[in-house]
């Protein structure tokens, strides 16, 4: 089963509009990624936020990190149509690998 | 600086042909990785490697698949007796130690007809 499960699987948002996407996951955690990829492209890294941070900010992104609930959002604000892309959160649990999650496609219609 | 090179960006292969798809990890980057994914869904881990060294291929199918990353040039995931199944986007990412932030290639679209 996966480790990283993305909510909600697909969001549809007018641009301007904030979208937020929530990660959950299974086991104990060294840090948490977040991924962008467009359709028929690799994946491009947006943030990292380690177990011991609760908030990290990057330009328009905003990512929390609650491992109580074994939980994380992705806030992108302010949205533009170029925005528009599938978002993965990944884990990195001291293995040797990231675990993604399915994913969250956004799409932010101008 | 280059990003992480894959090549072929798309390969096409008959049932039972052999595919080689090629990784040349950032300008850097030891640390090699291998994922999987199939439309619509997540990257799956396959294999994790250090030059020379194989470190974990938990991931990987136990038959038809290799991979290997030489003291010389590019990282090499190797396919053998290609199935139907095998058809999906094949990403390598670089870092520059175990696991920390992973930088993607393009990937390389493998169809299997």
């Amino acid at each position: 089963s996966q480790q990283g499960e993305e909510d909600p699987q697909a969001l549809s948002i007018q641009e301007g509009e904030n979208a937020t996407m929530n990660c959950s996951y299974k086991t104990s955690i060294n840090n948490l990624q977040w991924y962008r990829q467009n359709s028929g492209r690799g994946l491009v890294h947006l943030i990292l936020i380690r177990s011991n941070e609760r908030e990290k900010h990057s330009g328009r992104l905003r990512v929390t990190l609650d491992t109580s609930k074994k939980s994380s959002s992705l806030l992108i604000t302010a949205s533009r149509a170029a925005d528009t892309a599938s978002y993965f959160c990944a884990t990195d649990n001291a293995g040797n690998m990231l675990t993604f999650g399915g994913g969250t496609r956004l799409m932010v219609k101008p | 600086n280059a990003g992480v090179m894959q090549n072929p960006r798309h390969l096409v292969r008959r049932r039972g042909q052999e595919a080689r798809l090629r990784c040349s990890p950032m300008k850097g980057h030891s640390h090699v990785y291998w994922y999987r994914q199939l439309p619509e869904e997540g990257l799956k881990f396959m294999v994790y490697l250090q030059k020379e060294n194989i470190i974990d291929e938990s991931g990987m199918p136990k038959e038809r698949f290799s991979a290997e990353f030489p003291k010389e040039g590019p990282s090499i995931l190797r396919i053998q007796q290609v199935v139907r199944g095998d058809s999906a986007a094949y990403f390598c990412a670089s870092s520059h130690g175990p696991v920390k932030e992973q930088y993607f290639g393009p990937g390389t679209r493998l169809t299997v007809t």
